[in-house]
């Protein structure tokens, strides 16, 4: 089955700086790879996500790098605010098949 | 908000006893699916039902089990609880497109097992 790996475990950044979080997947048929954000005591919320016919997807400030022959993927936001300190999540499929995802990233801005 | 509901919020219960969490899926979405997810372990799917039907089973253990009812809402069964079953349980409904999956998370039931 699918394995994703993330990096880093957590993550700490001035206000202002760049984040990038990577992930790397295992299965080369994986089309679809969504990043979610998770605050504290609330369900993870669907960021944004990029399909493998894609290379790069943005939005504002985050966007989302695909390197298919690596098989690997990953996150960026720009100019960080307080209010991105959250756990950050990435994950892989294939089709419609069920999501597996990666063990998640504490990214904490501070002021 | 992701317009998927789940009903309780939190639940404290005791080693042995049984409970059944609640999920409402987005209008128009199909699929549920249950995700366990506890400080060590991330999330870990449990288990996918489709339209009434299962269409994938994870990490399930037999003591737990789901279904899905005619009006897509779905109640995941806990039973013979365990201390370490205590974890967020979360919810997520999605509308099945052929080509990708993308799904939206429910608040999750936070289950307490003393």
């Amino acid at each position: 089955g699918e394995n994703v790996e993330q990096h880093p475990s957590t993550l700490s950044v001035q206000e202002g700086d760049s984040a990038v979080i990577k992930c790397t997947y295992s299965d080369s048929a994986s089309n679809y790879f969504p990043w979610y954000k998770q605050e504290l005591g609330k369900g993870p919320q669907l960021i944004i996500d990029i399909r493998s016919n894609v290379g790069e997807k943005k939005d504002q400030r985050i966007a989302v790098t695909l390197n298919k022959t690596a098989k690997h993927f990953s996150l960026h936001i720009t100019e960080t605010q307080p209010e991105d300190s959250a756990v950050y999540f990435c994950a892989a499929s294939k089709g419609y098949s069920t999501l597996t995802f990666g063990k998640g990233t504490m990214l904490l801005v501070s002021p | 908000d992701s317009g998927v509901t789940q009903t309780p919020k939190h639940l404290i219960t005791a080693t042995g006893q049984r409970v059944t969490l609640r999920c409402s899926p987005r209008s128009g979405d199909l699929s549920v699916y249950w995700y366990q997810q506890s400080l060590d372990q991330g999330l870990q799917f449990l288990i996918q039902y489709y339209n009434g039907e299962e269409r994938a089973k994870g990490n399930i253990l037999e003591r737990f089990s789901a279904q899905q009812f005619p009006d897509l809402h779905s109640e995941l069964n806990l039973s013979s609880l365990e201390l370490g079953d205590s974890a967020l349980y979360f919810c997520a409904s999605s509308r099945d497109r052929r080509s990708y999956n993308e799904q939206f998370f429910g608040p999750g039931t936070r289950l307490t097992v003393l």
